[in-house]
């Protein structure tokens, strides 16, 4: 059973507009989001996160929205650029239990 | 210092072999991880470590075998592996309690069993 869902595997954007990566969890008691950002054979790297008392954050051109009762996140990047090409991934916990990763979503900006 | 450091980058390693991963990180974080990420895939969380005692042990196989000497340095003791083994395996480390939960991750060690 997946828990934290990102049901795009791919995105493609053009350069300077908006890219929207969706994440969708099942898990109520899920009260702290973050998103990461990864480059092939890197490790992930923290990009931003949401604690649930909160339904926006933003960080320059990245801003997550939460909306908990949908149980749904979103990362907006605008605008995007070419380097912000990478595969995205969603990751939820509560308390101190471990993150549980969404399957990632590969965004391609187009110059 | 937010890097956490992981050596080797690369490993190409026999079934019968035995081999080491390191971690390393000084950010005073008191929990580390290890995972494994196979392509297309995200991370799944093998091992947790909580004021260097193992706290979670995702069912791994023994073959795998996680070492925490102390607060900064994290290890993954390797033998007999497997090829469906080869992936990066990834280390990462965050604070503990609160709502501050980032995890930080290192770049990764690639892992080719033969």
């Amino acid at each position: 059973d997946q828990q934290v869902k990102q049901n795009s595997p791919s995105l493609s954007v053009q350069e300077g507009r908006i890219s929207i990566l969706n994440c969708d969890y099942t898990n109520s008691m899920f009260d702290y989001f973050l998103w990461y950002k990864k480059y092939p054979a890197e490790g992930p790297t923290f990009l931003i996160s949401i604690s649930s008392i909160k339904d926006k954050n933003e960080d320059g051109r990245f801003t997550v929205f939460l909306n908990k009762s949908a149980k749904h996140l979103s990362l907006h990047i605008v605008p995007s650029q070419p380097g912000d090409s990478a595969v995205y991934f969603c990751a939820a916990n509560s308390g101190n239990t471990p993150l549980v990763f969404g399957k990632g979503t590969r965004l391609s900006v187009i110059a | 210092d937010t890097e956490v450091t992981q050596t080797p980058k690369h490993l190409v390693m026999g079934m019968t072999n035995k081999k080491s991963l390191k971690c390393e990180q000084h950010m005073g974080h008191r929990a580390m991880y290890w995972y494994k990420q196979k392509a297309k895939k995200p991370p799944e969380l093998m091992f947790v470590y909580s004021y260097e005692k193992l706290s979670i042990n995702e069912s791994v196989p023994s073959r795998f075998s996680p070492e925490c000497p102390n607060s900064s340095l994290l290890n993954l003791h390797l033998h007999a592996l497997q090829p469906e083994d080869s992936a990066l395996y990834l280390c990462a480390s965050s604070h503990l309690g609160g709502v501050l939960y980032e995890q930080y991750f290192g770049p990764g060690t690639r892992l080719t069993v033969t």
